[in-house]
């Protein structure tokens, strides 16, 4: 029954070398959601799609890209991870008739 | 824009006994107020939520109380039990084409069997 589904859950890469998140979701839902959550921090927004349309958040480092090629599925590009991008990656879908948001299980990204 | 702020940051309480966590925000625009129960390695789950056309809302032990005029939203856990403990965040939002959420800062619950 996994609405929201993410991989890997974890994802260990090495300093600069890229790496891509992926997320899926089975709720047909039109807004995807990136963001970012540090060690007892909130989740911080990195972008969000509505259908096709790309929404980058303005303190969203020009490293963190974001492809979606249909409604299912969503990613996550860092192009030049560095140790401060070491976080819980967390996606999230919005259907908007009721607003609410669904998280997926996130992904923990280590960088060495 | 909008600003959510979150207290208390550490709550500690002993199972059976009731926690309240409790939210202001700032733009008086925002008609959408989750919150989030996220434990350890997991994402957050929504718990429950209340719109600005609505003062309260009960789901079995968990309540949410919002106060329009003073900009303030609660969450009441009562008899807690230990598999509460969990870090909790309260969320406020536009209803509009983006659904986007200002989250608060999160509280830490320990509930102590």
């Amino acid at each position: 029954d996994a609405m929201v589904i993410q991989n890997p859950r974890y994802q260990v890469t090495q300093f600069g070398k890229p790496v891509t998140l992926s997320c899926s979701q089975t709720l047909n839902h039109n807004v995807m959601y990136w963001y970012q959550q540090k060690s007892s921090q909130a989740p911080k927004l990195l972008f969000h799609y509505y259908d096709k349309d790309f929404n980058n958040e303005a303190d969203t480092p020009d490293n963190f890209q974001s492809r979606r090629p249909n409604t299912s599925f969503c990613f996550l590009d860092i192009r030049s991870p560095g140790l401060g991008d070491a976080a819980m990656y967390l996606c999230a879908t919005n259907g908007l008739a009721s607003n609410e948001q669904f998280f997926g299980p996130g992904t923990r990204l280590t960088v060495l | 824009g909008e600003n959510v702020e979150q207290h208390p940051s550490t709550l500690s309480v002993q199972e059976g006994d009731s926690a309240v966590i409790k939210c202001t925000y700032s733009d008086s625009a925002s008609n959408y107020f989750p919150w989030y129960k996220q434990e350890l390695g997991k994402g957050p789950q929504l718990i429950i939520d209340i719109r600005s056309n609505v003062g309260e809302k009960k789901d079995q032990r968990i309540a949410v109380t919002l106060n329009k005029t003073a900009k303030h939203f609660s969450l009441h856990i009562t008899e807690t039990q230990p598999e509460d403990s969990a870090v909790y965040f309260c969320a406020a939002s536009i209803s509009s084409n983006t659904g986007k959420l200002i989250f608060g800062q999160g509280t830490t619950l320990q509930v102590k069997p």
